[in-house]
Protein backbone atom coordinates (compact mmCIF):
# COMPACT_ATOMS: atom_id res chain seq x y z
CA UNK A 1 0.00 0.00 0.00
CA UNK A 2 1.27 3.54 -1.24
CA UNK A 3 1.76 5.61 1.98
CA UNK A 4 1.09 8.76 0.37
CA UNK A 5 -0.54 9.11 -2.74
CA UNK A 6 -0.63 11.48 -5.76
CA UNK A 7 -3.24 11.93 -8.41
CA UNK A 8 -2.55 12.67 -11.40
CA UNK A 9 1.55 11.57 -12.15
CA UNK A 10 1.49 13.78 -14.75
CA UNK A 11 -0.95 16.76 -16.29
CA UNK A 12 -0.58 18.77 -19.15
CA UNK A 13 -2.73 21.47 -20.19
CA UNK A 14 -3.11 24.74 -21.79
CA UNK A 15 -2.54 28.24 -20.33
CA UNK A 16 -5.63 29.66 -18.67
CA UNK A 17 -7.03 26.51 -17.55
CA UNK A 18 -7.85 25.41 -14.00
CA UNK A 19 -6.76 22.04 -12.54
CA UNK A 20 -6.63 19.94 -9.28
CA UNK A 21 -3.93 17.54 -7.82
CA UNK A 22 -5.20 15.11 -5.04
CA UNK A 23 -2.93 13.91 -2.64
CA UNK A 24 -4.05 11.04 0.27
CA UNK A 25 -2.42 9.50 2.83
CA UNK A 26 -2.55 6.24 4.73
CA UNK A 27 -0.63 6.85 7.71
CA UNK A 28 -2.95 8.54 10.29
CA UNK A 29 -0.26 11.66 10.03
CA UNK A 30 -1.67 14.98 11.50
CA UNK A 31 -0.46 17.39 8.99
CA UNK A 32 0.06 17.41 5.35
CA UNK A 33 2.15 20.00 2.88
CA UNK A 34 2.47 20.47 -0.62
CA UNK A 35 6.15 21.43 -1.91
CA UNK A 36 6.96 22.60 -5.78
CA UNK A 37 10.03 21.57 -7.05
CA UNK A 38 11.16 23.81 -10.19
CA UNK A 39 13.41 22.53 -12.79
CA UNK A 40 16.73 23.05 -11.35
CA UNK A 41 15.31 20.55 -8.51
CA UNK A 42 14.62 23.03 -6.15
CA UNK A 43 12.07 22.39 -3.30
CA UNK A 44 10.30 24.87 -1.77
CA UNK A 45 7.08 24.74 0.87
CA UNK A 46 4.06 25.92 -0.49
CA UNK A 47 1.67 24.79 2.05
CA UNK A 48 0.92 22.79 5.08
CA UNK A 49 -2.20 21.74 6.91
CA UNK A 50 -2.67 20.17 10.37
CA UNK A 51 -5.48 18.52 11.13
CA UNK A 52 -7.36 20.48 7.84
CA UNK A 53 -6.36 23.54 9.58
CA UNK A 54 -3.94 25.88 7.52
CA UNK A 55 -0.70 26.57 9.25
CA UNK A 56 1.50 28.05 6.46
CA UNK A 57 0.81 29.69 3.59
CA UNK A 58 4.17 30.75 1.84
CA UNK A 59 3.90 33.48 -0.88
CA UNK A 60 2.29 31.85 -3.22
CA UNK A 61 -0.28 33.36 -5.80
CA UNK A 62 -4.20 33.05 -4.70
CA UNK A 63 -4.40 31.15 -7.72
CA UNK A 64 -3.02 28.22 -5.81
CA UNK A 65 -5.87 27.03 -3.50
CA UNK A 66 -5.34 24.12 -1.05
CA UNK A 67 -8.17 22.22 0.64
CA UNK A 68 -8.43 19.79 3.19
CA UNK A 69 -11.60 17.50 3.63
CA UNK A 70 -10.31 15.73 6.05
CA UNK A 71 -6.84 15.12 7.84
CA UNK A 72 -6.38 12.36 5.30
CA UNK A 73 -6.51 14.24 2.46
CA UNK A 74 -4.95 17.38 0.93
CA UNK A 75 -5.45 18.92 -2.60
CA UNK A 76 -4.43 21.78 -4.33
CA UNK A 77 -6.57 23.48 -7.19
CA UNK A 78 -5.24 25.68 -9.32
CA UNK A 79 -6.80 28.50 -11.39
CA UNK A 80 -5.90 30.17 -14.36
CA UNK A 81 -2.88 28.02 -14.84
CA UNK A 82 0.53 30.16 -16.14
CA UNK A 83 3.68 28.71 -18.08
CA UNK A 84 5.59 29.12 -14.37
CA UNK A 85 3.19 27.00 -12.71
CA UNK A 86 5.38 24.36 -14.50
CA UNK A 87 6.91 22.37 -12.16
CA UNK A 88 6.71 19.02 -9.67
CA UNK A 89 4.84 19.31 -7.10
CA UNK A 90 5.13 17.11 -3.98
CA UNK A 91 2.71 16.03 -1.27
CA UNK A 92 4.18 15.13 2.21
CA UNK A 93 2.76 14.10 5.57
CA UNK A 94 4.29 13.86 8.94
CA UNK A 95 3.95 13.06 12.80
CA UNK A 96 5.34 13.60 15.98
CA UNK A 97 9.33 14.25 14.60
CA UNK A 98 8.69 15.65 11.14
CA UNK A 99 10.21 13.12 9.46
CA UNK A 100 8.46 13.86 6.05
CA UNK A 101 6.94 11.25 4.19
CA UNK A 102 6.91 12.30 0.34
CA UNK A 103 4.66 10.84 -2.47
CA UNK A 104 5.68 10.07 -5.84
CA UNK A 105 5.27 14.08 -7.21
CA UNK A 106 2.77 15.46 -10.15
CA UNK A 107 4.42 16.53 -12.81
CA UNK A 108 2.45 19.51 -14.26
CA UNK A 109 3.37 20.84 -17.50
CA UNK A 110 1.52 24.06 -18.72
CA UNK A 111 1.49 24.89 -22.74
CA UNK B 1 15.29 33.45 7.78
CA UNK B 2 16.81 30.09 7.72
CA UNK B 3 18.54 28.46 4.83
CA UNK B 4 21.18 25.29 3.46
CA UNK B 5 23.65 25.14 1.10
CA UNK B 6 25.12 22.23 -0.35
CA UNK B 7 27.40 21.93 -2.99
CA UNK B 8 26.80 22.17 -6.28
CA UNK B 9 26.54 19.14 -8.48
CA UNK B 10 26.76 17.17 -10.27
CA UNK B 11 29.33 14.65 -8.52
CA UNK B 12 30.81 11.97 -11.17
CA UNK B 13 32.38 8.96 -9.26
CA UNK B 14 33.50 5.43 -9.94
CA UNK B 15 31.96 2.48 -8.03
CA UNK B 16 33.53 2.21 -4.38
CA UNK B 17 34.54 5.63 -4.53
CA UNK B 18 34.46 7.40 -1.34
CA UNK B 19 31.53 10.32 -1.16
CA UNK B 20 31.21 13.56 0.84
CA UNK B 21 28.36 15.77 -0.09
CA UNK B 22 28.66 19.28 1.88
CA UNK B 23 25.87 21.02 3.42
CA UNK B 24 25.91 24.08 5.85
CA UNK B 25 22.80 25.64 7.57
CA UNK B 26 21.80 28.87 8.90
CA UNK B 27 18.29 28.51 11.50
CA UNK B 28 17.81 30.02 14.66
CA UNK B 29 17.71 27.58 17.77
CA UNK B 30 18.79 24.00 17.02
CA UNK B 31 17.20 22.56 13.91
CA UNK B 32 16.31 19.26 13.04
CA UNK B 33 18.42 17.81 10.12
CA UNK B 34 18.36 15.55 7.42
CA UNK B 35 19.05 13.76 4.01
CA UNK B 36 16.93 12.66 2.11
CA UNK B 37 17.19 10.94 -1.24
CA UNK B 38 15.27 11.29 -4.68
CA UNK B 39 15.98 8.65 -7.00
CA UNK B 40 15.02 9.20 -11.03
CA UNK B 41 11.43 9.35 -11.54
CA UNK B 42 10.33 9.18 -7.42
CA UNK B 43 9.17 11.14 -4.49
CA UNK B 44 12.22 11.90 -1.96
CA UNK B 45 12.84 9.38 1.20
CA UNK B 46 13.88 10.19 4.29
CA UNK B 47 17.86 8.39 4.10
CA UNK B 48 18.90 9.76 7.53
CA UNK B 49 18.46 12.44 10.44
CA UNK B 50 20.13 13.89 13.49
CA UNK B 51 18.27 15.77 16.01
CA UNK B 52 20.92 17.70 18.11
CA UNK B 53 24.34 18.68 18.08
CA UNK B 54 27.14 15.41 17.84
CA UNK B 55 24.30 12.90 17.26
CA UNK B 56 25.37 10.89 14.33
CA UNK B 57 22.67 9.58 11.68
CA UNK B 58 23.16 6.64 9.65
CA UNK B 59 21.49 4.06 7.27
CA UNK B 60 22.47 2.07 4.20
CA UNK B 61 26.20 2.88 4.76
CA UNK B 62 25.62 6.88 4.58
CA UNK B 63 26.57 8.71 7.24
CA UNK B 64 26.32 12.20 8.73
CA UNK B 65 27.03 14.19 12.03
CA UNK B 66 25.68 17.25 13.22
CA UNK B 67 28.19 19.64 14.02
CA UNK B 68 26.68 22.94 15.89
CA UNK B 69 29.96 24.60 16.20
CA UNK B 70 30.44 24.49 12.11
CA UNK B 71 26.90 24.86 11.12
CA UNK B 72 27.10 21.49 8.85
CA UNK B 73 25.85 17.90 8.21
CA UNK B 74 28.20 16.94 5.77
CA UNK B 75 26.96 13.65 3.90
CA UNK B 76 29.67 10.84 3.38
CA UNK B 77 29.77 6.78 2.45
CA UNK B 78 32.48 5.25 2.51
CA UNK B 79 31.99 2.62 -0.78
CA UNK B 80 29.85 4.72 -3.42
CA UNK B 81 27.36 1.99 -6.09
CA UNK B 82 25.86 2.20 -8.90
CA UNK B 83 22.57 2.11 -7.06
CA UNK B 84 23.40 5.06 -4.88
CA UNK B 85 23.09 7.28 -8.33
CA UNK B 86 20.19 10.37 -7.27
CA UNK B 87 19.91 13.75 -6.17
CA UNK B 88 20.76 13.87 -2.35
CA UNK B 89 18.88 16.92 -0.24
CA UNK B 90 20.28 18.57 2.84
CA UNK B 91 17.09 19.93 4.93
CA UNK B 92 16.35 21.21 8.57
CA UNK B 93 13.04 21.77 9.91
CA UNK B 94 12.36 24.40 12.20
CA UNK B 95 10.91 22.74 15.69
CA UNK B 96 9.70 25.91 17.14
CA UNK B 97 6.68 24.50 15.65
CA UNK B 98 6.40 25.40 11.67
CA UNK B 99 7.17 22.04 11.12
CA UNK B 100 8.17 22.57 6.89
CA UNK B 101 11.77 21.52 5.48
CA UNK B 102 13.65 24.16 4.35
CA UNK B 103 15.71 22.71 1.52
CA UNK B 104 18.89 22.89 -0.23
CA UNK B 105 19.39 22.94 -3.72
CA UNK B 106 20.12 19.12 -3.77
CA UNK B 107 23.07 17.96 -5.35
CA UNK B 108 23.33 15.31 -8.16
CA UNK B 109 25.04 12.38 -7.61
CA UNK B 110 26.78 9.60 -10.79
CA UNK B 111 28.15 6.50 -10.18
CA UNK B 112 29.83 5.07 -13.12
CA UNK B 113 30.52 1.12 -13.11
Amino acid sequence: DTAVSQTPKYLVTQMGNDKSIKCEQNLGHDTMYWYKQDSKKFLKIMFSYNNKELIINETVPNRFSPKSPDKAHLNLHINSLELGDSAVYFCASSQDENIQYFGAGTRLSVL
Amino acid sequence: GDSVTQMEGPVTLSEEAFLTINCTYTATGYPSLFWYVQYPGEGLQLLLKATKADDKGSNKGFEATYRKETTSFHLEKGSVQVSDSAVYFCALSDRRGRRALTFGSGTRLQVQP
